[in-house]
């Protein structure tokens, strides 16, 4: 089982329209949660922190569940912007050196 | 919020040659660095972590004699693909822990490599 896993996609979707996404991560002493975005051929910025309380960022939600080990993304209102591949990614743990990346869902939002 | 360059963007290079790729920190010292790589429609693989003033820190399976890493000053760190092949052709990324200590990963833009 890869310690990092999504929704496989790829999501062609409606402007206008909610999509969510969903992670799980295998290992339970993971401490820190994140979303990132990558545009093709491009680096990964960061969408938000995901934070146990569960977080909002204008159209973004995030929300965490540590007993399930599950994360997920929840876009409103999508935009052609929002087109991109969206990567969840945990840290077990340290100052960076634990990072894992999930493989990425695609989105394609369609005019 | 910190910056993060990497260069150059795009290489073409001939089997058998040895290229280099930069990563700085702009604004801010990086004592630590993760060089990644990344294959199309796959995750960012970690290859190894560099460590300013020491030895990298190499992941399981990467190449060290390959894969050739240098973290010289507190806001450089270099990797050099050593004899590359085409099978190493691939989008290499460089990144640097925000050093607010958020957990965030700073990235620079990437380096896309291809080797003939």
């Amino acid at each position: 089982r890869k310690e990092v896993e999504q929704d496989p996609g790829p999501f062609n979707v409606p402007e206008g329209a909610t999509v969510a996404f969903n992670c799980t991560y295998s290992n339970s002493a993971s401490q820190s949660f994140f979303w990132y975005r990558q545009d093709c051929r491009k680096e990964p910025k960061l969408l938000m922190s995901v934070y146990s309380s569960g977080n909002e960022d204008g159209r973004f939600t995030a929300q965490l569940n540590r007993a399930s080990q599950y994360i997920s993304l929840l876009i409103r209102d999508s935009k052609l912007s929002d087109s991109a591949t969206y990567l969840c990614v945990v840290n077990k743990g340290g100052y960076g050196q634990n990072f894992v990346f999930g493989p990425g869902t695609r989105l394609s939002v369609l005019p | 919020g910190a910056v993060v360059s990497q260069h150059p963007s795009w290489v073409i290079c001939k089997s058998g040659t040895s290229v280099k790729i930069e990563c700085r920190s702009l604004d801010f010292q990086a004592t630590t660095m993760f060089w990644y790589r990344q294959f199309p429609k796959q995750s960012l693989m970690l290859m190894a972590t560099s460590n300013e003033g020491s030895k990298a820190t190499y992941e399981q399976g990467v190449e060290k004699d390959k894969f050739l890493i240098n973290h010289a000053s507190l806001t450089l760190s270099t990797l050099t693909v050593t004899s590359a092949h085409p099978e190493d052709s691939s989008f290499y990324i460089c990144s640097a822990p925000d050093p607010a200590r958020t957990g965030e990963l700073f990235f620079g833009e990437g380096s896309r490599l291809t080797v003939l």
